[in-house]
């Protein structure tokens, strides 16, 4: 079965630090790895996708992901936070031999970027 | 703007009602799919209909419902409510139901059962 794990329910990071929020997975086959972002009343926003190619993913905003099949992880990263960043964060997993095209969600991770 | 729209924004009702949320997806897509989030059970997929036909689902209880009509919008309907289906729900569509496609995501109905 597939599933997802985001380890830090809170993750505080200073204005201009590098951020990263953590994710790691579990698939029977290749994984399909997805970052979303939740702001206060609004809907999920796609950052960005991992399918096969490149370990390291570039996204909307300025974010990026590393890819680590040896870690199964795939953590999500910013050289430098914005205020504007806080929000929740969702890792998402799809596991093509189980047949479904939806996505699995991590717990979320609430990101909180101090001015 | 994702270009998903989700209708009512919020809906409040009683226990044992039934109600219907009600999703248009962005121009184009033929996919959408409907999730619930929830305090206690965090996000989680209920079912997905790609070009009017259900195509995948997920963690749905039998007394909720959904279908997709041929302009493409879909409508998920709750019934014999209580309190536990309190929630968020989310509508996404995707350009197709492959595997590939990112979902985009309507801003969500609340609902509220009493």
């Amino acid at each position: 079965a597939q599933s997802v794990a985001q380890p830090e329910d809170q993750v505080n990071v200073a204005e201009g630090n590098p951020l990263t929020v953590k994710c790691t997975y579990s698939v029977s086959g290749n994984p399909y790895l997805f970052w979303y972002v939740q702001y206060p009343n609004r809907g999920l926003q796609f950052l960005l996708k991992y399918i096969t190619g490149d370990n390291l993913v570039k996204g909307s905003y300025g974010f990026e992901a590393e890819f680590n099949k040896s870690q199964t992880s795939f953590h999500l990263k910013k050289p430098s936070a914005l205020v504007s960043d806080s929000a929740l964060y969702f890792c998402a997993v799809r596991d093509p031999p189980a047949g479904a095209n939806n996505l699995f969600f991590g717990t979320g991770t609430r990101l909180t970027v101090i001015p | 703007d994702s270009g998903v729209t989700q209708t009512p924004k919020h809906l409040i009702t009683a226990t044992g009602q039934r109600v219907t949320l009600r999703c248009s997806p962005r121009s184009g897509d033929l996919s959408v799919y409907w999730y619930q989030q929830s305090l206690d059970q965090g996000l989680q997929f209920l079912i997905q209909y790609y070009n009017g036909e259900e195509r995948a689902k997920g963690n749905i209880l039998e007394r909720f419902s959904a279908q997709q009509f041929p302009d493409l919008h879909s409508e998920l309907n709750l019934s014999s409510l209580e309190l536990g289906d309190s929630a968020l729900y989310f509508c996404a569509s995707s350009i197709a139901g492959g595997i590939y496609n990112e979902q985009f995501f309507g801003p969500g109905t609340r609902l509220t059962v009493l």
